[in-house]
């Protein structure tokens, strides 16, 4: 099955710098890659996917890019404040055969933005 | 992200007892998951269903089992035959395997007496 593998499992940032977070996957069959943060506690939620045909996309400060030749993806935070601060993970999915629709995460990014 | 919802929040278990976590969701949706999290290791899949009255093994069913009799419904059984069951468990659903933009509940967390 697809295997992603996510770095670094920690990120300690200032205020106002930026962050970057690197999944790469293993199934040149996946097609879709979302993001969700989990804050302490809480459930994880979706804040922003990419399709297979599709570079790059941005929602205000965060921006995901996607190289399929190198089956790597990453997640860039600009301008971090410190309600960024949570748990990241990235996901991919395949729709090949008896996986069709189900995810593969990462095991998780602790992004720490220090005030 | 409501319409997805989790109960009991907190859960006991003792030795040699089967417990059952309940999952429930209004949203329509056609496919269901359940995971188990765990600190440092992600977000692993138990089981999923694609439709009522089917489902499918994830990446670690044993010592768990479903069952998917109606639409809005998705309940998970920590059997006695899990040895580790302590950690926080997370169902989610999606409108339909393929589009797979998944919404969670808020979680269970299960606890070993």
């Amino acid at each position: 099955g697809e295997n992603v593998e996510q770095h670094p499992s920690t990120l300690s940032v200032q205020e106002g710098d930026s962050a970057v977070i690197k999944c790469t996957y293993s199934d040149s069959a996946s097609n879709y890659f979302p993001w969700y943060k989990q804050e302490l506690g809480k459930r994880p939620q979706l804040i922003i996917d990419i399709r297979s045909n599709v570079g790059e996309k941005k929602d205000q400060r965060i921006a995901v890019t996607l190289n399929k030749t190198a089956k790597h993806f990453s997640l860039h935070i600009t301008e971090t404040q410190p309600e960024d601060s949570a748990v990241y993970f990235c996901a991919a999915r395949t729709d090949r055969g008896s996986t069709l629709g189900r995810l593969y995460f990462g095991r998780g990014t602790q992004l720490t933005v220090w005030p | 992200d409501g319409g997805i919802t989790q109960s009991p929040k907190y859960l006991f278990r003792k030795e040699g007892q089967n417990v059952t976590l309940s999952c429930e969701q209004n949203l329509n949706h056609d496919a269901m998951y359940w995971y188990r999290q765990d600190p440092g290791q992600g977000l692993r899949l138990i089981y999923y269903s694609q439709i009522v009255n089917d489902f499918q093994k994830g990446d670690i069913a044993e010592g768990y089992s479903v069952s998917r009799e109606k639409k809005e419904s998705f309940p998970l059984t920590v059997t006695s035959a899990q040895k580790n069951p302590t950690a926080f468990y997370l169902c989610a659903s999606s409108t339909d395997a393929r589009k797979n933009i998944q919404y969670f509940g808020a979680g269970t967390r299960l606890s070993v007496l």
